[in-house]
């Protein structure tokens, strides 16, 4: 399954499927992105990073993919589990500026049996 | 258990109360950033430290808020006279200078009535 992040909310997945959660970022400026996951009740937890000096990171299960030139971020996650439905954003930041994060509105992934 | 920890985790409060939250963040981490987040939304930067010093606030954190970190450890995070809107999650994360990857505590959920 595949969602579009801010124009698709919600991405509804088989277990077992790949997802790909998408992400338009805004400042072209940024050179360093992160995903986080978010559960019901819980902070932002730390998935993958990746640096604007590259274009793809692979983590366990996760991978990131980063286009400068559309500014658009991605995160597939292979073998969709039932522990992965969360909420999912990514954030933009400039690692000299503080590195305080601006994140995107995120993406839900349900995850069905 | 060694991550950020955040007290309390659910405030209810009549408006024109004053709240004060607290984050201790992981030992090591020089930085401390204060982050709201409203329901659907991602996190919105309100605040960072580098050791005792607040380097950054947003327009977001109007005169009511204050945060400290007086010691260069511990933070905490003041609303004045409370109103409706600032019910919200309050969210604290920390990392090292130059390291990137913030780590984000469990927030704390003010609920204001």
């Amino acid at each position: 399954g595949e969602s579009v992040g801010l124009h698709l909310p919600t991405l509804s997945v088989q277990e077992g499927d790949n997802s790909i959660i998408n992400c338009a970022y805004s400042n072209s400026a940024s050179d360093y992105f992160i995903w986080y996951k978010q559960e019901s009740g819980k902070g932002p937890q730390f998935i993958i990073d990746i640096r604007s000096n590259m274009d793809k990171r692979q983590g366990q299960r996760v991978t990131v993919l980063l286009n400068k030139t559309v500014k658009h971020l991605s995160l597939q996650i292979a073998a969709t589990q039932p522990g992965d439905s969360a909420v999912y954003f990514c954030a933009e930041t400039l690692a000299g500026g503080g590195n305080k994060l601006t994140f995107g509105t995120g993406t839900q992934l349900k995850v069905e049996l | 258990d060694t991550g950020v920890s955040q007290n309390p985790r659910h405030k209810i409060t009549k408006r024109g109360q004053n709240v004060t939250f607290r984050c201790d963040p992981i030992s090591e981490h020089n930085r401390l950033y204060w982050y709201r987040q409203t329901l659907g939304q991602g996190p919105e930067f309100l605040t960072y430290f580098q050791n005792e010093a607040q380097l950054e606030k947003s327009r977001l954190l109007s005169d009511r808020f204050s945060a400290e970190r007086p010691k260069g450890s511990f933070s905490t995070l003041e609303i004045q006279r409370t109103e409706q809107g600032d019910s919200a999650m309050y969210l604290c994360a920390s990392s090292l200078v130059g390291g990137g990857e913030q780590y984000f505590g469990p927030g704390t959920r003010l609920t204001v009535t």
